[in-house]
C-alpha cells in the first residue's frame, strides 16, 4: 500500500516561531504537494515539487518555504508562524505523467498561538 | 452542490437511497476531473476520475458525470451505506505536474 506519512498528527507552536513539516512517501512518486485545508474553503494548494530540489509555488504561497533534498521527503517551513497560519496541512504525493491519483498523508493540525 | 465560503453544504440522505453530488470547475483546459472522499480525521482518498474527453465513467457503486458545456461534474453514489458518509471533494487536474485544484467540498450524510 502507498504510504504518505506525516510527521505529526497535533503542533501547537507560538506566533514568531519557526515550523517545519514533514512528509515522507514510500512509492518513489516524483511529485509531492503541500495543501491546507480550511472550512468551506477545501483544499488549497501551497507548494509542489516534480523532483528533488525542484519546487513551484501554488495558490497560496505567501508564509511558507519548502525543501526536498530526497526523493522520498517533502518538507514545508513556514518562516514566522502567524495565528493565520493555523489550519490542517496535507502532504500528497503522485506519479508524473496521467496518473491522476494523489495520495495523501492524515495530516497536521497546527495550532498557533 | 459546491459553494464557496465559510459553510460546507450538506446532502442528508437515507440509508439505501441514491446520493448526488454536483460541483462547478472553472478551467475548461482541465485533463481529468477527480472525486476525493476525505472521512473524519483522515486525508482525502482517491475515488474516482474522469478523463475530459468522456462524459460518463462508472466504478463500483460510483458513476460520475461531466458536462463540459456548463462546466458540471457530478458524482453518483447508488444504495448510499452510513460509511458513505464523509465530505466529498471534486477536483481539477490542470495538466503538467498532475496539480490538482479543489472544491469547497460537500458533506454527505446518511441516514438509517
Amino acid at each position: 500500500d502507498v504510504k504518505v506519512t506525516q510527521s505529526s498528527r497535533y503542533l501547537v507552536k507560538r506566533t514568531g516561531e519557526k515550523v517545519f513539516l514533514e512528509c515522507v512517501q514510500d512509492m518513489d512518486h516524483e511529485n509531492m504537494f503541500w495543501y491546507r485545508q480550511d472550512p468551506g474553503l477545501g483544499l488549497r494548494l501551497i507548494y509542489f515539487s516534480y523532483d528533488v530540489k525542484m519546487k513551484e509555488k501554488g495558490d497560496i504561497p505567501e508564509g511558507y518555504s519548502v525543501s526536498r533534498e530526497k526523493k522520498e521527503r517533502f518538507s514545508l517551513i513556514l518562516e514566522s508562524a502567524s495565528t493565520n497560519q493555523t489550519s490542517m496541512y496535507l502532504c500528497a504525493s503522485s506519479l508524473q505523467g496521467g496518473s491522476t491519483e494523489a495520495f495523501f498523508g492524515q495530516g497536521t493540525r497546527l495550532t498557533v498561538v | 452542490g459546491e459553494s464557496v465560503g465559510l459553510h460546507l453544504p450538506t446532502l442528508s440522505v437515507q440509508e439505501g437511497d441514491n446520493s448526488i453530488i454536483n460541483c462547478a470547475y472553472s478551467n475548461s483546459a482541465s485533463d481529468y476531473f477527480i472525486w476525493y472522499k476525505q472521512e473524519s480525521g483522515k486525508g482525502p482518498q482517491f475515488i474516482i476520475d474522469i478523463r475530459s474527453n468522456m462524459d460518463k465513467r462508472q466504478g463500483q457503486r460510483v458513476t460520475v458525470l461531466l458536462n463540459k458545456t456548463v462546466k458540471h461534474l457530478s458524482l453518483q453514489i447508488a444504495a448510499t451505506q452510513p460509511g458513505d458518509s464523509a465530505v466529498y471533494f471534486c477536483a481539477e487536474n490542470t495538466g503538467g505536474y498532475n496539480k490538482l485544484i479543489f472544491g469547497a467540498g460537500t458533506r454527505l450524510a446518511v441516514h438509517p
